[in-house]
């Protein structure tokens, strides 16, 4: 079964930064487009970003984070990466890994998630 | 940005009855619409994909259906383990987007 684990989360401040990881395990890593989706706790699911398989040259942010997070990937570890800076309040959730369904555009399902790494933004 | 609008956002129902959830669209996604599942503490999993798709290990209790705006996610026996909130999700267009789910609970 597919395996996609997080770390990374944790506690920081208004403004600061954070680093979340997700190793992949158990399926071609490389090929898939990759998403990370974040909840904030009890309540419903946001699209974060995409980086699309292979060299992963494509990506898409949502507007609520455009230029302050970064998606990357590593296909050597078969990690994927979320840099964020300029954390705000509303950044504070649980960010889950997902693993696209395959699809072409890279508009896609989520066909795998991790078990999700809890980001919590203090002021 | 497309708006998924799930109804109810709370649906009560004992074990072994009928539940059928809702997701409608802002504007027509084809058949580009699935469906998840999440318990408590749990991630989400997915149930359904192209609308009506059963995704793998998902029992053929679950049914799902729509196209264009509106789209239905039906249980046709609650067994226990399905009290859970259910999510639907577009991929027609960017943004992905996500309803706001339905919390299928026991009455």
């Amino acid at each position: 079964q597919e395996q996609l684990v997080e770390s990374g989360g944790g506690v920081v401040q208004a403004g600061g930064s954070l680093r979340l990881s997700c190793e992949a395990s158990r399926f071609t890593f490389s090929i898939f487009g990759m998403h990370w989706v974040r909840q904030v706790v009890g309540k419903g699911l946001e699209w974060v970003a995409f980086i699309r398989g292979g060299d992963g040259r494509e990506e898409k942010y949502a507007d609520s984070v455009e230029g302050r997070f970064a998606i990357s990937r590593d296909n050597s570890k078969n990690t994927l990466f979320l840099g964020m800076n300029g954390l705000r309040s509303e950044d504070t959730g649980v960010y889950y890994c997902v693993k696209g369904a395959g699809s072409d555009s890279g508009r896609d399902y989520a066909a795998s998630w991790g078990q999700g790494a809890l980001v919590t933004v203090s002021s | 940005e497309i708006v998924l609008t799930q109804s109810p956002a709370t649906l009560s129902v004992s074990p072994g009855e009928r539940a059928t959830l809702s997701c409608r669209a802002s504007q027509s996604i084809s058949k580009y619409l699935a469906w998840y599942q999440q318990k408590p503490g749990q991630a989400p999993r997915l149930l359904f994909y192209d609308a009506s798709n059963r995704a793998t290990g998902i029992p053929a209790r679950f049914s799902a259906s729509g196209s264009g705006t509106d789209f239905a996610l039906t249980i046709s026996s609650l067994e226990p383990e399905d009290f859970a909130v259910y999510y639907c999700q577009q991929r027609s267009i960017w943004p992905l987007t996500f309803g706001g789910g339905t919390n299928v609970e026991t009455k």
